[in-house]
């Protein structure tokens, strides 16, 4: 079974401080992505991962940073947090494969900066 | 710039009846749609897909229609069920060159169904 974890569901955080939220996938899966989900937005692209240390910058990397050092796993950083990152964070992967582009969501880390 | 928008933000249903969510896109490169379900305190997970060489995929009570000149598509549900309330989200891709398969998401339309 298809299996996308995150290693917090709930986080709360300081202005300032520096966040790691790690994610990872048990399907060997070459891309990985990070979006956030915003009331009234959807969810939007933050950077995305096709292959082991490649990255590309989303609709909106200003304050994020990501890393990928191995394949399974695709870590998204806020190098100093704000009250304007305060939202829900998703990451998914997937694999192209005959056309198939369904991407697998984990559960989601809902941050809370104050 | 929302390329994928889903201009209804709720829709609300009563069990039984048909619901229809409502999609529209604007960039003429996406190629492939797909509509995801979210419950609360959970990632979405993959409901249907459709090509833009179809105009119609169906699997079970979720059908998925594409309008390709008016760039809309929509997801009909049929019975509706109360287990059916949840967010829906809208996504479209571009399968040329490098996409990497990146999905450009909707705002959502949150469906209630009543008993």
């Amino acid at each position: 079974d298809v299996k996308v974890t995150q290693s917090s569901r709930y986080l709360v955080k300081r202005t300032g401080e520096k966040v790691f939220l790690e994610c990872v996938q048990d399907m060997d899966h070459e891309n990985m992505f990070w979006y956030r989900q915003d009331p009234g937005l959807g969810l939007r692209l933050i950077y995305f991962s096709y292959d082991v240390k490649m990255k590309e910058k989303g609709d909106i990397p200003e304050g994020y940073s990501v890393s990928r050092e191995k394949k399974e796993r695709f870590s998204l950083i806020l190098e100093s947090a704000s009250t304007n990152q305060t939202s829900m964070y998703l990451c998914a992967s997937s694999i192209i494969a005959g056309g198939y582009y369904e991407q697998y969501f984990g559960p989601g880390t809902r941050l809370t900066v104050t | 710039d929302q390329q994928v928008k889903q201009n209804s933000p709720s829709l609300s249903v009563q069990e039984g009846r048909i619901s229809i969510l409502n999609c529209d896109y604007t960039n003429s490169m996406f190629d492939y749609f797909l509509w995801y379900k979210k419950y609360p305190a959970e990632g979405p997970t993959f409901l249907i897909s459709i090509s833009s060489i179809k105009d119609k995929n169906e699997d079970g009570r979720f059908t998925v229609f594409l309008n390709k000149s008016a760039k809309h598509l929509s997801l009909h549900i049929v019975p509706s069920q109360p287990g059916d309330s949840a967010v829906y989200f809208c996504a479209a891709s571009s399968t040329g060159g490098t996409s990497y398969g990146k999905l450009t998401f909707g705002q959502g339309t949150i469906l209630t169904v009543h008993p």
